[in-house]
């Protein structure tokens, strides 16, 4: 059972360049969220997606868009990258909501130079 | 808006000794859930432990248990007998509805 699947696992780029990054769940979750985290500030919610088909911003949406392309796949997306965006980037997943806890992927250390 | 405070920004405890995190709240609901989370280095996000709010009895998972005060917003983790592998960043983290709040977390050192 993977869980929850993210790619790339690293990524370097310029600014102003674009990407996209992965999401997978197997777990049959409704709901699924991207975080980044950067030193001395913990996680921080970018957006999430309570159920498929809906998508809701977040403490720092600024700079990022989300696509929920089905139940089980979720992608962020940098349309024009800046330095101020080089963090650790966490895709989590789960059931409901309530005392169900988050299930993480492994994390995309991204640098934008 | 709900916020997570975590005052320990960095803590060292001796292998076999006790240490308490500590974690306050903020949250105008009554509904709601906390979580204790470990980043070891590998920067994988692991649950410790986690307590419903309508419950009175603290939570308790082997070495790991939870103090927590309802009315003064506290939630605290204390690990028991210390072992080297607890040496991980710890998050306090609060759920109310669908997204997980988290506090800026205690990074934890157990020395031999």
């Amino acid at each position: 059972n993977a869980g929850v699947t993210q790619t790339p696992k690293f990524q370097v780029l310029k600014t102003g360049q674009s990407m996209t990054l992965q999401c997978a769940q197997d777990m049959n979750h409704n709901s699924m969220y991207w975080y980044r985290q950067d030193p001395g500030m913990g996680l921080r919610l970018i957006y999430y997606s309570a159920s498929e088909g809906t998508t809701d911003k977040g403490e720092v949406p600024n700079g990022y868009n989300v696509s929920r392309l089905n139940k089980r796949e979720f992608s962020l997306r940098l349309e024009s990258a800046a330095p101020s965006q080089t963090s650790v980037y966490f895709c989590a997943s789960s059931d409901l909501w309530g005392n169900e806890k988050l299930f993480f992927g492994s994390g995309t250390q991204l640098s934008v130079l | 808006a709900q916020t997570v405070t975590q005052s320990q920004p960095e803590m060292s405890v001796q292998e076999a000794e006790t240490v308490t995190l500590s974690c306050t709240y903020d949250t105008s609901e009554n509904n709601y859930y906390l979580f204790w989370y470990k980043q070891p280095p590998s920067r994988q996000m692991i649950l410790v432990i986690r307590q419903e709010a309508y419950k009175q009895q603290n939570a308790t998972e082997n070495r790991f248990s939870v103090n927590f005060q309802k009315a003064a917003k506290s939630f605290s983790l204390k690990i028991s007998d210390s072992q080297l592998g607890d040496t991980a960043m710890y998050f306090c983290a609060l759920r109310s509805g669908y997204a997980l709040n988290f506090g800026k977390g205690t990074s934890l050192l157990v020395t031999p």
